[in-house]
C-alpha cells in the first residue's frame, strides 16, 4: 500500500507569517497533490504535479504555493499565512494521472492561523 | 451548488445494522466514482472504486452505481464501531487525469454498540 507522510502533523502560525507543509511518498508514485478539508466542503484541490520541478494549480490556488524539488517530496507554502487559511491539509500521491486511478492521502496536517 | 452531493450528513445505527450512504452527481460527464473512510486524525483511505453500472461487493461493503441516474450508494452489512467514521464519495470523468477528482462533504456515520 502507497504510504504517504505529512510534517509537522499540526502547527500553530501566526498571520502574515510563512508556512511551509512536507510530503514526502516512498512509492514511486508521479502524481501528488496537495488537498485542504474544510466542515462542509469536503477536500479541495489547492496544487498539483505530475514531475519533478513542476507544478499545476488546482481549484483553490490563491494564496499558496508548491514546490516540488524531487519525485518523493512535495511541499505546500503559504508565504503570509491568514486567518482563513487555518484548514486540515492532506497530501495525497497516485501512480499516474490516469482518470482511474486511486489517490493515497498522508495523515494530515492541521494548521492554526492566529 | 456542488458538483458532488452526499446525503445523508449524518447516520446512526447499531451494531450490526445496515448502513446506507448516497451520492448524486449534478455532472453527467462524471462516469467513475470511489467511496473514501476517513478515521477521526487520520487521512481518507479509499475503500472502494466503481467504475460500470451495477453493484460491486467487497466483503461488508456493496457499492452501487446508476449512471442514468447519476446516482452511486454504498451499503455497509453489518455495521461495526470501528466503522464509525466519515465516508465520502468522489467522482471523476474520462479523458481529464486523476486530477480532476471532485469530492463531496462526507456523510459522518455512527456505529454505536
Amino acid at each position: 500500500e502507497a504510504a504517504v507522510t505529512q510534517s509537522p502533523r499540526s502547527k500553530v502560525a501566526v498571520t502574515g507569517g510563512k508556512v511551509t507543509l512536507s510530503c514526502h511518498q516512498t512509492n514511486n508514485h508521479d502524481y501528488m497533490y496537495w488537498y485542504r478539508q474544510d466542515t462542509g466542503h469536503g477536500l479541495r484541490l489547492i496544487h498539483y504535479s505530475y514531475v519533478a520541478d513542476s507544478t499545476e494549480k488546482g481549484d483553490i490556488p490563491d494564496g499558496y504555493k508548491a514546490s516540488r524539488p524531487s519525485q518523493e517530496n512535495f511541499s505546500l507554502i503559504l508565504e503570509l499565512a491568514s486567518l482563513s487559511q487555518t484548514a486540515v491539509y492532506f497530501c495525497a500521491s497516485s501512480q499516474t494521472g490516469y482518470d482511474q486511478d486511486t489517490q493515497y492521502f498522508g495523515p494530515g496536517t492541521r494548521l492554526l492561523v492566529l | 451548488q456542488q458538483k458532488v452531493q452526499q446525503s445523508p450528513e449524518s447516520l446512526s445505527v447499531p451494531e450490526g445494522g445496515m448502513a446506507s450512504l448516497n451520492c448524486t452527481s449534478s455532472d453527467r460527464n462524471f462516469q467513475y466514482f470511489w467511496w473514501y473512510r476517513q478515521h477521526s486524525g487520520e487521512g481518507p483511505k479509499a475503500l472502494m472504486s466503481i467504475f460500470s453500472d451495477g453493484d460491486k461487493k467487497e466483503g461488508r461493503f456493496t457499492a452501487h452505481l446508476n449512471k442514468a441516474s447519476l446516482h452511486v450508494s454504498l451499503h455497509i452489512r453489518d455495521s461495526q464501531p470501528s466503522d464509525s467514521a466519515l465516508y465520502f464519495c468522489a467522482a471523476s470523468e474520462p479523458g481529464t487525469g486523476g486530477y480532476k477528482v471532485v469530492f463531496g462533504s462526507g456523510t459522518r456515520l455512527l456505529v454505536s454498540p
